[in-house]
């Protein structure tokens, strides 16, 4: 049983085109997060939203927006993609509040070209 | 200055060496702490939390130390499969996770 799934795994695609980037969670999780790991493998927090109400809006271009449209989905959404965009992104989810970890996704690799 | 430090590495060990990894936090209100492991090309996954009083899972024993603001782990009896990054993660400011930059670990037969 999957329990954080992301749709693409593998996403290649032209600069300035839009993409999207789906996540689901079967955990009952309230908090979902992306996360971006570049070519250093350093991961970065992106956004958070717990039960569809945004928490954490870290410094992102605003050619990314988040979506989630129930508390099991969010979604990613990228506008006028930028070869610097390319990396591996990450979907986590866990529950708030309870000083348990985090779940992830397997990740989804965008290539800009 | 990092949330989150731990030294990148990479450790070469032999199989069957013990290796230990340090990292440091600098939030002090930080509330769970966990080591992650992540293979190449794949998902971080939970390797262990950290608890206050340490605590061990077979061959892996984490620490913390509130009053350093540093946390452990120690790998015994290294196997090939435990060649991985190991990821420091802390937990603070309302469920916000900060990771560390990872560990490499290659076990050499």
């Amino acid at each position: 049983d999957t329990a954080v799934s992301q749709t693409p795994k593998y996403l290649v695609t032209q600069m300035g085109n839009d993409k999207s980037i789906k996540c689901e969670q079967n955990l009952g999780h309230d908090t979902m997060y992306w996360y971006k790991q570049d070519s250093k493998k350093f991961l970065k927090i992106m956004f958070s939203y717990n039960n569809k109400e945004l928490i954490i809006n870290e410094t992102v271009p605003n050619r990314f927006s988040p979506k989630s449209p129930d508390k099991a989905h969010l979604n990613l959404h990228i506008n006028s993609l930028e070869l610097g965009d390319s990396a591996v992104y990450f979907c986590a989810s866990s529950q708030r509040d309870s000083g348990r970890e985090q779940f992830f996704g397997p990740g989804t690799r965008l290539t800009v070209l | 200055r990092k949330e989150v430090e731990q030294d990148p590495g990479p450790f070469n060990v032999p199989e069957g060496a013990t290796v230990a990894f340090n990292c440091t936090y600098s939030n002090s209100a930080s509330q769970s702490f966990f080591w992650y492991r992540q293979d190449c090309r794949k998902e971080p996954k939970l390797l262990m939390s950290v608890y206050s009083s340490g605590n061990e899972d077979g061959r892996f024993t984490a620490q913390l130390n509130r009053a350093s603001q540093y946390i452990s782990l120690l790998i015994r009896d290294s196997k090939l499969s435990d060649s991985a990054t190991y990821l420091c993660v802390v937990n603070a400011d309302f469920n916000k996770f900060y990771f560390g930059s990872g560990t490499k670990l290659n076990v050499k037969p």
